[in-house]
């Protein structure tokens, strides 16, 4: 029972272009996301989160959308850069538990 | 701020052999995550730790599997006997409550 899902495994981008990576969930008690961005032997890193109250919320050339009747985030990087190049995974939790659950992750390329 | 840190970063064993993987969280957070993480996956909550207490260890296959977080503060996973669907990256995190989590590099075990 995959309750979120990243169904892009790969994502190119050429630079200075826009990346948007897409993440969808079933469970509709979640209520808080996060993205967190992984290079090659390291751990996740966290990048920007949003609660269920809000629908937008921006960091720098990192913005999350969230769309609650269609159970649906996505993460807009602008401009993207070659050192964005990594593997971005959502995760969702509910309820303050702790207890996160990830998708599968897309692999973003951004192409010089 | 020092990070969260894991050793060892590399192991190699055989299957039905034992081994153990150390974590250190970020100091002040009373939370501590043992995540698995399996190629191709999205990191998997394995047991949730608020001080030395227990949370949730609901996906912790405690035939082989054991956890324990002495003192409050560092942690260990320890695996015994190791079976060839172990080979994984076994990642740490720790947060203040329940909400952001910080990785650690985590540990990438092979069974043979």
């Amino acid at each position: 029972d995959q309750q979120v899902k990243q169904n892009s495994p790969s994502l190119s981008v050429q630079e200075g272009r826009i990346s948007i990576l897409n993440c969808d969930y079933t469970n509709s008690m979640f209520d808080y996301f996060l993205w967190y961005k992984k290079y090659p032997a390291e751990g996740p890193t966290f990048l920007i989160s949003i609660s269920s109250i809000k629908d937008k919320n921006e960091d720098g050339r990192f913005t999350v959308f969230l769309n609650k009747s269609a159970k649906h985030l996505s993460l807009h990087i602008v401009p993207s850069q070659p050192g964005d190049s990594a593997v971005y995974f959502c995760a969702a939790s509910s309820g303050n538990t702790g207890k996160l659950i990830f998708g599968q992750g897309t692999t973003l390329q951004v192409k010089p | 701020e020092a990070g969260v840190a894991q050793s060892p970063r590399y192991k190699i064993i055989e299957k039905r052999q034992s081994v153990a993987f150390w974590c250190n969280p970020i100091s002040g957070h009373a939370t501590l995550y043992w995540y698995q993480q399996i190629l191709g996956q999205g990191p998997k909550l394995l047991i949730q730790f608020q001080n030395n207490g227990v949370v949730d260890d609901s996906q912790l296959p405690k035939d082989r599997f054991s956890a324990e977080r002495l003192k409050g503060v560092d942690s260990t996973l320890k695996i015994q006997p190791a079976k060839l669907e172990d080979s994984a990256v076994y990642l740490c995190a720790s947060s203040v409550g329940g909400e952001t989590q910080y990785f650690g590099p985590g540990t990438r075990l092979l069974v043979l």
